[in-house]
């Protein structure tokens, strides 16, 4: 069973520019959400995808967006990057999208906005 | 804003001694759960904790859920070096998670 994985690693962008982040969820699961994790902040909640459809989303502005694909693996796109988007992007899986079922974190990708 | 407090935010042991962790709300969730956090990884489930005065035990870790289900601890006894990392709590919503800021946790050999 293959776990959750997420590309990049590590990213350096600029401000203003734009960033795609991308998640493979766990095998057999198709409920994808996307977290934010500032340093020294727990993960604050952006949204999540649910077969597809965006089925809840944070307190996060419009410019972070997000696409479920078919196999459920999913995209976190950031526009007009700010120096306060810089933090620890993590996906987790879930069989259901219901907050009690087990989530599955990946690595996380760090995202530095110079 | 972190709907959940932790306290204490750093904690540093040595080896052997016992330690406790808090998390506190001013909402009442269906459940909580504890994730720990290693550097480079995601958070990873160590406990549900779902009704009011729960507790549940995990080898050397112990989890309780506060009666009115808005408060949980976590006791570590004779924390060993690989304890080390960041405890999460999480309350459950309907779809998802809404997390304490952390406590760091360095148990020195």
């Amino acid at each position: 069973e293959t776990g959750v994985t997420q590309s990049p690693t590590h990213l350096i962008k600029t401000r203003g520019q734009q960033v795609t982040l991308r998640c493979s969820s766990q095998s057999g699961h198709n409920t994808v959400s996307w977290y934010q994790q500032a340093l020294g902040q727990g993960p604050q909640f952006i949204f999540q995808y649910y077969r597809e459809e965006e089925n809840g989303r944070g307190n996060f502005p419009p410019r972070f967006s997000g696409l479920q694909f078919p196999n459920y693996s999913s995209e976190l796109n950031v526009n007009a990057l700010e120096l306060d988007d810089s933090a620890l992007y993590l996906c987790a899986s879930s069989l259901l999208p219901s907050g009690a079922d087990t989530q599955y974190f990946g690595p996380g990708t760090r995202l530095t906005v110079l | 804003t972190q709907l959940l407090e932790q306290s204490p935010q750093f904690l540093s042991i040595q080896e052997g001694e016992n330690l406790t962790v808090y998390c506190n709300s001013s909402s009442v969730f269906s459940s909580l759960q504890w994730y720990r956090q290693e550097p480079g990884e995601g958070p990873v489930l160590l406990v549900t904790v779902v009704t009011g005065g729960e507790v549940k035990k995990l080898k050397r870790l112990t989890f309780q859920f506060g009666d009115a289900r808005k408060d949980s601890s976590l006791h570590i006894t004779a924390a060993q070096p690989g304890d080390t990392g960041l405890y999460l709590c999480a309350g459950v919503g309907d779809y998802k998670l809404s997390f304490g800021a952390g406590t760091t946790v360095t148990v020195r050999a």
